[in-house]
């Protein structure tokens, strides 16, 4: 069974532009979880989606969004690209919520 | 809220020797813990997790972590190291007592010398 793919890898992008992430979970998985990772901040949990709909969201400003389509693939969004947003952002799939997470194996993204 | 600090952000031992990494939580209510490994460009695995079952948890790789209440602690351990646990470690707690909304350490860099 394929395990949790993230597109693009790696992305450069410049501050004030937006960014498109996508994560596609492990066939029959309906719940995606985003984390971002940074030397400073370490992991930090974004937002979780089930069945298209987000379940929690962590302490992100409104710039980061996201969303999940009737498949579960999930995307999220920054907008306003920040160079604070210099990050490997991970996103992990589980049968449903309270279920075990498998990780993909992130999107590094730089802003310059 | 709940979190999490590992103890040393980098740890290394020799080959066969025994791994120690520390990890203390803060809860307000029975937590779920794991232990995650991170390789080089890589995502997270999951080594272990504890959910309230057996306080002596066995994981992948040789690895298990014991879980004590009274000490707050779920520190992770391997008999002997190889070259190949050489990664970074995660302790992380669950929020909401499932695997959701995950909060972790800011993690142990193990160098494992020859």
């Amino acid at each position: 069974k394929a395990g949790v793919t993230q597109t693009p890898r790696y992305l450069i992008k410049t501050r004030g532009q937006q960014v498109t992430l996508s994560c596609s979970p492990i066939s029959g998985h309906r719940s995606v979880s985003w984390y971002q990772q940074t030397p400073g901040q370490g992991l930090q949990f974004l937002f979780e989606y089930f069945s298209e709909t987000q379940r929690n969201k962590g302490n992100f400003p409104g710039r980061f969004s996201g969303r999940q389509f009737s498949n579960s693939r999930s995307e999220m969004n920054v907008s306003t690209l920040e160079l604070g947003d210099s990050a490997l952002y991970l996103c992990a799939s589980s049968l449903a919520p309270g279920n075990e997470q498998f990780f993909g194996p992130g999107t590094r993204l730089t802003v310059l | 809220a709940q979190s999490v600090t590992q103890l040393g952000s980098h740890v290394s031992v020799s080959e066969g020797a025994l791994v120690l990494l520390r990890c203390n939580y803060s809860s307000s209510v029975p937590p779920y813990l794991f232990w995650y490994v991170q390789y080089p460009n890589q995502g997270l695995q999951l080594l272990l997790k504890y959910t309230s079952a057996a306080t002596l948890v066995k994981g992948i790789n040789g690895f298990e972590a014991e879980f004590k209440k009274s000490e707050t602690s779920f520190h992770l351990t391997k008999p002997s190291a190889h070259m190949s646990d050489a990664a970074e470690y995660f302790c992380a707690v669950s929020e909401q007592g499932g695997s959701e909304k995950l909060v972790f350490g800011k993690g142990t860099k193990l160098t494992v010398n020859p």
